[in-house]
């Protein structure tokens, strides 16, 4: 089966510019998730969607950062500033239903550096 | 809330050797208990998981038991390849609809 498919691979931007990613699940998946991986950490969860429902983003900066799926399919994942602290991996997954042991299925990441 | 705590990388073995990362947790909850693995230059995937206590999860000749009472999940290999080198991400999910929280990762690598 086809896996989550993120992009861009890389990104370089300066502080004060925009930058936006996107991620396509895998087909059939209900819950979305955006992490952020900052170097040398595990990954933090920014936002978890149910279908085109938000079902987590206590922890997404929301003064700069937006995140949408529509028809509950495709996502999109913006900064706006972004800050030199947002240099990190942008990870993107999916997982069937989102019940408590089920498996996520993890994008490549996107790759961001803020200069 | 919860949290995962992992034994500090760089893990570095001779192939053969005998792997253990450590993982301990702490959760409001029953979590489920997951290892993920990171390949370089690829993404996240599961390697092995366990939904209640004393059950292991085994996976590529890698085991971990969950453990209620000391509230853990080591990772073990008797027997370690240079392509085991990766890093290991210790996880755990409470209930449905809840994030997946990740420890720091360990950074294990084998030299032939």
């Amino acid at each position: 089966e086809a896996g989550v498919a993120q992009s861009p691979r890389y990104k370089i931007i300066e502080k004060r510019q925009s930058v936006a990613f996107w991620c396509n699940p895998i087909s059939g998946h209900a819950t979305l998730y955006w992490y952020q991986q900052i170097l040398g950490q595990g990954p933090k969860l920014l936002i978890q969607f149910q279908n085109n429902g938000v079902v987590d983003d206590s922890q997404l900066p929301k003064d700069r950062f937006s995140a949408e799926r529509l028809k509950g399919v495709d996502s999109t994942l913006k900064i706006q500033p972004a800050k030199l602290e947002d240099s990190a991996v942008y990870l993107c997954a999916s997982s069937l239903e989102g019940a408590a042991n089920e498996k996520l299925f993890f994008g490549s990441g996107t790759q961001l550096s803020v200069l | 809330g919860n949290s995962v705590t992992q034994m500090e990388g760089p893990v570095t073995l001779s192939e053969e050797a005998f792997l253990t990362i450590n993982c301990t947790y702490t959760a409001t909850g029953y979590p489920s208990l997951f290892w993920y693995v990171q390949y370089p230059g690829e993404g996240l995937q599961l390697l092995l998981k366990a939904t209640k206590a004393d059950d292991k999860g085994s996976n590529k000749g890698f085991e971990a038991t969950y453990r209620k009472e000391t509230t853990s999940f080591h990772l073990e290999k008797g027997s370690v390849q240079v392509s085991d080198s990766a890093v290991y991400f210790c996880a755990l999910k409470v209930g449905g609809f809840q994030k997946l929280v990740f420890g720091t990762g360990t950074r294990l690598l084998v030299s032939p």
